[in-house]
């Protein structure tokens, strides 16, 4: 069975862009989550797409958004890029049970922002 | 809300000796437990999950884990460390009513010396 994918694997862009990161969970997994991964903060929660449905938010701007497709691919979006926005982003999938979250993820992409 | 704290950002051990990376959560309601391990420019791989069924749990690469509720803890050993394992490592923890989201620890980085 294939892992979950994401493209693109690096990204630079500059201030103001926008950036698109996509990601493809495993067959048969309905739920996407989305995480930044930053030296100073750690691994924080961004949301999480379950039946095209955005479940649960986490404490971000809402420059960053989401979205998950029918046959559960999920795109996740970030306007107006800080520099701050530099970090790797790290999609996870799941069957969607809860509290037994057990995920599985992806090997992220690198974005920089300059 | 629930939260993990790693005690030790780094640890260092010689190749064939006890690797213990320690971790404790706090969770007002029972808790699932991850120990996810991530290798440079990786994703996050499970290594092994806590799901009540038993309190000492085995995991993968010769890992395993106790629960211990009276000490809210969940540390991670290994009998004999290998130079393969030099990696980070991030406990994280999965409670409430909070849809797809792992709460994570802030990471131990594990190095491993011949």
């Amino acid at each position: 069975k294939a892992g979950v994918t994401q493209t693109p694997r690096y990204l630079i862009k500059t201030r103001g862009q926008q950036v698109t990161l996509s990601c493809s969970p495993i067959s048969g997994h309905r739920s996407v989550s989305w995480y930044q991964q930053t030296p100073g903060q750690g691994l924080q929660f961004l949301f999480e797409y379950f039946s095209e449905t955005q479940r649960n938010k986490g404490n971000f701007p809402g420059r960053f958004s989401g979205r998950q497709f029918s046959n559960s691919r999920s795109e996740m979006n970030v306007s107006t890029l800080e520099l701050g926005d530099s970090a790797l982003y790290l999609c996870a999938s799941s069957l969607g049970e809860y509290p037994n979250n057990e995920q599985f993820f992806g090997p992220g992409t690198r974005l920089t922002v300059l | 809300a629930q939260s993990v704290t790693q005690l030790g950002s780094h640890v260092s051990v010689s190749e064939g000796a006890l690797v213990l990376l320690r971790c404790n959560y706090s969770s007002s309601v029972p808790p699932y437990l991850f120990w996810y391990v991530q290798y440079p420019n990786q994703g996050l791989q499970l290594l092994l999950k806590y799901t009540s069924a038993a309190t000492l749990v085995k995991g993968i690469n010769g890992f395993e884990a106790e629960f211990k509720k009276s000490e809210t803890s969940f540390h991670l050993t290994k009998p004999s460390a290998h130079m393969s394992d030099a990696a980070e490592y991030f406990c994280a923890v999965s409670a409430g009513t909070s849809y797809g989201k792992l709460t994570f620890g802030q990471g131990t980085i594990l190095t491993v010396h011949p």
